[in-house]
């Protein structure tokens, strides 16, 4: 497997504009969470997963930014309209059930200007 | 979830083991113990988890006091690569629990 697999790896926008995160966890993997990482801040929990249906989002800063996880497969991030404060790495991690381990995908490195 | 204490920073000369440790006083019985680190600029890297027996692995060995109010990650041979910001976390083991990381202890391998 190749892991999990997050884009783009690196995203320059506009403040105000939409942007979108993209994860594709381990196959098989039934967990799924959506970290953001500053200097600041640290590693947050932003939202998990479990299913394909959202546990906690209470880590979600406020109503700019939403998850989806439409499937197994796949999940995205939203941040409309986006900040220079988003500006962040953002990182997407999945576990298998029952799991004793998280797989963390390289991370997107958002900059908002 | 208990919370940990763990020291901001450390250093280990290359080829010494390396002991991190973490402290988790509200540790509860069926909480676990896990280590992950991160390596500058990639995601987090799971290393180890106990509950209370100590562990060992290819990576890593994990020493937990008896009383399982503190814990030790020893590298037994640190080395440059080791270089990294080392997370210990306590959390339930069961279906789906989220995962939450504090400030971690940044450890500086040196030549």
């Amino acid at each position: 497997d190749a892991g999990v697999i997050q884009s783009p790896r690196h995203e320059v926008t506009e403040m105000g504009q939409e942007v979108t995160l993209r994860c594709k966890p381990i196959s098989g993997h039934n967990s799924l969470f959506w970290y953001r990482q500053t200097m600041m801040r640290g590693l947050e929990l932003l939202i998990y997963f479990n299913n394909n249906v959202p546990i906690d989002d209470s880590g979600m800063p406020e109503d700019r930014f939403s998850a989806k996880m439409p499937n197994a497969s796949f999940s995205t991030l939203k941040i409309q309209p986006s900040e220079p404060r988003d500006s962040a790495v953002y990182f997407c991690a999945s576990s298998p059930r029952g799991y004793t381990e998280a797989f963390f995908g390289q991370g997107t490195r958002l900059t908002v200007v | 979830d208990a919370k940990t204490t763990q020291p901001p920073s450390m250093d280990c000369a290359e080829g010494r083991a390396a002991n991190l440790p973490c402290n988790h006083s509200t540790i509860s019985g069926n909480e676990y113990v896990y280590w992950y680190r991160q390596i500058h600029s990639q995601g987090p890297q799971y290393i180890i988890h106990g509950l209370k027996n100590n562990e060992t692995n290819e990576m890593a060995s994990l020493i937990i006091t008896e009383d399982r109010k503190s814990s030790t990650l020893i590298l037994p041979h640190a080395t440059l690569r080791d270089t990294a910001v080392y997370y210990c976390i306590v959390r339930l083991m069961e279906y789906g629990n989220k995962l939450v990381f504090g400030a971690g202890t940044i450890l500086r391998v040196k030549s």
